[in-house]
């Protein structure tokens, strides 16, 4: 069976500092994964989207950057974090299936990130 | 940019009542989906809908979809305390997956 893994559960970084985050998936091959960010009490961004190795796709403009080092794996970056960075970050991953046709999404259990 | 929006933003029953979500969206879709989030926690599917369908039903969910009207509504009948959670409507177009706000429901002992 498929399974993601989502780490750290928790982060707490300082203003400046830099991040990482990262997402794999176990049991699947080739999957499309996104990176979503929920601020409190809020509904989910769409930050990032990769549907290969090396594909990403960016929704939102802004100092987080991500990539697909391998096929299964999933990092967002910062190289230097702001106040408005902090939220719960989920990654989630969907089977590649033919155009037009969408599967739905499973979630990590997300990255609680606060900057201060 | 957001695409589904959720109505009511909150909803308080009783246990057993039924619970009716409503969500709209802009432009054209592949398909609707509803999922379900414990505080804290990753979002979990519910039940998906194709946009040439116009009702399916899950277990003690019942989604329906107008295309028309770009609405979708999700009903929970006999609501359970197990039920309380965040409920989102999300919808796929081109590669994207783009929530809405989301339905906190807070079912009443």
């Amino acid at each position: 069976s498929q399974t993601i893994h989502q780490w750290p559960a928790t982060l707490v970084q300082p203003v400046g500092s830099p991040l990482s985050l990262e997402c794999t998936v176990e049991g699947t091959s080739n999957p499309n994964l996104y990176w979503y960010r929920q601020a409190a009490g809020r509904g989910l961004q769409l930050l990032f989207y990769s549907v290969g190795i090396g594909q990403i796709s960016s929704e939102v403009p802004q100092n987080l950057s991500a990539s697909r080092p391998q096929d299964r794996q999933f990092i967002l970056s910062s190289k230097k974090l702001l106040l408005s960075d902090s939220g719960f970050y989920l990654c989630a991953w969907s089977p590649t299936i033919a155009a037009g046709i969408w599967s739905p999404l499973h979630f990590g259990n997300g990255t609680r990130l606060t900057v201060t | 940019s957001q695409q589904g929006e959720e109505d009511p933003q909150a909803l308080s029953i009783q246990e057993g009542e039924n619970a009716t979500m409503n969500c709209s969206y802009k432009t054209s879709i592949n398909n609707l989906q509803w999922y379900r989030q414990n505080s804290g926690r990753g979002l979990v599917h519910l039940i998906l809908i194709r946009s040439n369908e116009r009702e399916k039903h899950s277990g003690r969910l019942r989604v329906t979809l107008d295309t028309s009207k770009k609405s979708s509504s999700l009903l929970i009948t006999a609501s359970r305390a197990a039920d309380t959670a965040s409920y989102f409507c999300a919808t796929a177009r081109d590669d994207k997956i783009i929530f809405g706000k989301g339905t906190r429901l807070h079912i009443l002992p």
